[in-house]
């Protein structure tokens, strides 16, 4: 059983157009980290929310942590295609050091 | 953020050989952790490197096969040993700081991981 449910796995849009990835879980985390990794590199830390309701915004990124801290959105305006990668949404469990990550949605933004 | 490097970056090995694959980081930390992402998917933690002691490893994963070190708070091994064509993965070496300035929370950070290809 995976912890923390990832949809969609795969993303195919067109330039300019917007995006929502969403992170979910039954279980509460302390912190919620989103990643963007791409081919040949290793995961790249975008962010970490760690209070319910928290929204944080990198550019044209918006990041939401759940009321509940039980799950997460990643929404993207406008899409470009240096968006383009695998992004992987891991959370940390109260009391764990161990960060538990999703499957990963792979996102390809086409010009 | 930390910089974390890894050597090799990749690899092509024959079946029953082994492979260390190191990873250094330029600050101090204080969790290293040591990770394994197969083609198209997730990564999945193998162990927890510990500075000094026996590394802590996750259902699965045995230290015959992935022993590790970490002699000191900025460097670690992972030896792949009597590799198989399924030990074909990429292996990624991570690392936690300790609440970095102004946050809240630790930050782990990846290095650019090490692809090994068994044959």
């Amino acid at each position: 059983t995976q912890l923390l449910e990832q949809s969609p796995q795969f993303l195919s849009i067109q330039e300019g157009e917007n995006l929502t990835v969403y992170c979910n879980s039954s279980s509460v985390f302390s912190s919620l980290q989103w990643y963007r990794q791409e081919p040949g590199e290793g995961p790249v830390l975008l962010v970490t929310v760690v209070t319910g309701g928290e929204v944080k915004k990198l550019k044209r990124l918006t990041f939401q942590f759940g009321d509940a801290r039980k799950d997460s959105s990643l929404h993207i305006t406008a899409a470009q295609p240096g968006d383009t990668g695998l992004y992987l949404c891991a959370g940390i469990q109260g009391g764990s050091e161990k960060l538990v990550f999703g499957k990963g949605t792979k996102l390809t933004v086409n010009p | 953020s930390a910089v974390i490097s890894q050597k090799p970056s990749r690899d092509i090995c024959q079946r029953g050989t082994s492979l260390t694959i190191q990873c250094q980081v330029d600050s101090q930390v204080t969790m290293m952790f040591w990770y394994r992402q197969q083609p198209g998917q997730s990564l999945t933690l193998i162990a927890t490197a510990n500075q000094g002691s026996e590394a802590t490893y996750e259902s699965g994963f045995v230290i015959d096969k992935f022993p590790i070190s970490r002699p000191n708070l900025t460097f670690s091994t992972l030896t792949v040993s009597n590799m198989s064509p399924e030990d074909s993965s990429i292996y990624l070496c991570s690392a936690k700081r300790y609440r970095d300035r102004g946050t809240r929370t630790d930050t782990q950070y990846f290095g650019p991981g090490t692809r090994l290809t068994v044959l």
